[in-house]
Parts: C-alpha cells; sequence; structure tokens
C-alpha cells in the first residue's frame, strides 16, 4: 500500500515563500503529483516529478528526491488567492494516492 | 476540449436511501475514471476506477458500488446510505496507458452528499 506525510498546516505572509514538504512509502512508484483545492472546490493539477530534481512552473516549484522518498512544493511570492489546500500524490502505474493535504493559510 | 460533468452537486439524504451519482466526460475516448470521496478537511480517499467499459476495480470494501455502463460513463451508487457516507465525492479521469504515462487527473466539480 501507499503512505504519505504531509504537514497540516501552513500559515504565511503576502509575499513569503512557503515550502510544503511530502515523505511517502509505496509499493510502486512512478511520480509525485501536487495538487491544490480551494474551499468548497475541486483539486486541480499543479506539478508533476517523475525523474529526481526541480520542475518550475511560474510562482510554483516542485522537487523529487526518490532515492529519499520525498519531495516538495515551493510557493514563492505568496499571494492571499494561494490560500487553499495543496495535496501530494504517488503515481502508482494508474492510479493516485493522495496524501492527507497541508493548508495554507495566507495572511496580509 | 475535455470536460467533465458531476451531479447533482448538493444531495441530502436519509439514511437507509438509495443513491445514484453520476459522472460523465466529454471530448475524449477511453478514459480512465475515478470515484474519490473527501470527508471535511480530509485527503482524498480512493474509492473505484475503471480502465474500460464494464471494468471497475474497487481499493476499499464498504457499501458502495460504481458501474461503467459506457465509454464516458461513470456511477456511483448505494443501495442503502449510512450516516458515514456523508462527504464530498469527486469523479476524475485521466488519459489511458496507451496515450501516456499517468501524469495528472482532471476532477469534476464534485457532488456534497448530506446523509441525515
Amino acid at each position: 500500500g501507499q503512505s504519505l506525510e504531509q504537514p497540516s498546516e501552513v500559515t504565511a505572509v503576502e509575499g513569503a515563500i512557503v515550502q510544503i514538504n511530502c515523505t511517502y512509502q509505496t509499493s510502486g512508484f512512478y511520480g509525485l503529483s501536487w495538487y491544490q483545492q480551494h474551499d468548497g472546490g475541486a483539486p486541480t493539477f499543479l506539478s508533476y516529478n517523475a525523474l529526481d530534481g526541480l520542475e518550475e512552473t511560474g510562482r510554483f516549484s516542485s522537487f523529487l528526491s526518490r532515492s529519499d522518498s520525498y519531495g516538495y512544493l515551493l510557493l514563492q511570492e505568496l499571494q492571499m488567492k494561494d490560500s487553499a489546500s495543496y495535496f501530494c500524490a504517488v503515481i502508482d502505474d494508474y492510479k493516485l494516492s493522495f496524501g492527507a493535504g497541508t493548508t495554507v493559510t495566507v495572511r496580509a | 476540449s475535455q470536460t467533465i460533468h458531476q451531479w447533482p452537486a448538493t444531495l441530502v439524504q436519509p439514511v437507509g436511501s438509495p443513491l445514484s451519482l453520476e459522472c460523465t466526460v466529454e471530448g475524449t475516448s477511453n478514459p480512465n475514471l475515478y470515484w474519490y470521496r473527501q470527508a471535511a478537511g480530509r485527503g482524498l480517499q480512493l474509492l473505484f476506477y475503471s480502465v474500460g467499459i464494464g471494468q471497475i476495480s474497487s481499493e476499499v470494501p464498504q457499501n458502495l458500488s460504481a458501474s461503467r455502463p459506457q465509454d464516458r460513463q461513470f456511477i456511483l451508487s448505494s443501495k442503502k446510505l449510512l450516516l458515514s457516507d456523508s462527504g464530498f465525492y469527486l469523479c476524475a479521469w485521466s488519459v489511458p496507458p496507451d496515450r501516456g504515462p499517468l501524469r495528472e487527473q482532471y476532477f469534476g466539480p464534485g457532488t456534497r452528499l448530506t446523509v441525515t
């Protein structure tokens, strides 16, 4: 089976940088994805890592270390609209297993 | 472009009543389809997934069932709802393996179910 750990909550001010860590234990691994979910909405895809290293998409970056079973999502230049829950998800063949999510609160 | 629809958006049902939630995808063929449940403030729990018509895999034993009567239609059902079935139900699709590795899933707007 799969097990993912990520912090439950993070609070930061506008303009700051936030790093959300994700560690995983899995029987099968094809990659690590990140999703954003605003309150009451559906999750939306942010980023994907299949290989070690950093992937950058605008203000958001994601990192993966397969040997350490570890990844993180980096949110830069935080904006109020970034207040949401962020989920890491392990990809195992044709299905995803999600972490419990990290609630990011951005303060003015 | 591809779109995914779910209905109803909200539902209030008494304990012991039946349930039928529908999900349809447009603009793609032979998608992989998924049902998730999300309890308040929690992560997404995979309930069922399907790689083709009539092919259903169950991840969690429970009183729910799923069916895929058509290529782009996925239905979640229950004969008798329990209080613990309350939650936010999300349908999602992804490209099938013959069109590339699973990289991301596309979620529908969800159905918020309250069992009273």
